[in-house]
């Protein structure tokens, strides 16, 4: 089993471009995230989703938006790109949802937004 | 104030030394993760723990319900547990719940 797999690991942008993040888990979860990570900072929720077909948004959704067409992939994408958009992004899958059920990440995507 | 703090910040230990990392957050909780972070950036799940302490290997961890606090232990460190070691708390906000992650501690094991 590949886990959690992230596209593209890197990638740098310039202000105004738009780009899709992929991500794929092959361990049949209904529960899918995407995070941001930013120096000094912890994991912020960006987007998630409880089951194919449905998104939600997280703690710092504005700029992204997020879809779920097959269960085993969440990508999310990026309208205009903005430097504060600049971050390390990681992807996450769970069986469940709740505080119970441990989360598996990807390796993370570094974006850099010029 | 973030409801999930972590202490130290930093930490740099000899190899063997024996390493604590707290946690402590300010809601109430039915569980907390630990998580642990590697130089390359890839993060894997440690613990989930609810009540008591839990043991893999060198690692420990322990939870106090009523006092809103996990600490993190590592015996007999040795240089490969150079991580960022993160934990998180469940909230549930609006009816829907997440995990609200701390800043994480910086550990570097000298040789």
């Amino acid at each position: 089993n590949a886990g959690v797999t992230q596209t593209p690991k890197f990638r740098v942008l310039k202000t105004g471009q738009s780009m899709t993040l992929l991500c794929a888990q092959d361990m049949n979860h209904e529960y899918m995230y995407w995070y941001r990570q930013d120096p000094g900072m912890g994991l912020r929720l960006i987007h998630y989703s409880v089951g194919e077909g449905t998104t939600a948004k997280g703690e710092v959704p504005d700029g992204y938006n997020v879809s779920r067409l097959k269960k085993q992939n969440f990508l999310l994408g990026l309208e205009s790109a903005a430097p504060s958009q600049t971050s390390v992004y990681f992807c996450a899958s769970s069986y469940s949802r709740g505080a119970n059920n441990e989360q598996f990440f990807g390796p993370g995507t570094r974006l850099t937004v010029l | 104030k973030n409801e999930v703090e972590q202490s130290p910040q930093n930490l740099t230990a000899q190899e063997g030394e024996f390493i604590t990392i707290n946690c402590s957050y300010s809601v109430g909780i039915s569980a907390l993760h630990w998580l642990q972070q590697h130089p390359g950036g890839g993060i894997v799940s440690l613990f989930m723990l609810s009540s008591g302490k839990k043991k893999h290997g060198r690692l420990i961890a322990t939870i106090n319900i009523q006092e809103k606090h996990s600490s993190l232990h590592i015996t007999a460190s040795h240089p490969r547990d150079s991580a960022v070691y993160i934990c998180a708390a469940p909230l549930t906000q609006g009816g829907s719940e997440k995990l609200v992650f701390g800043k994480g501690t910086k550990l570097t094991v000298n040789p």
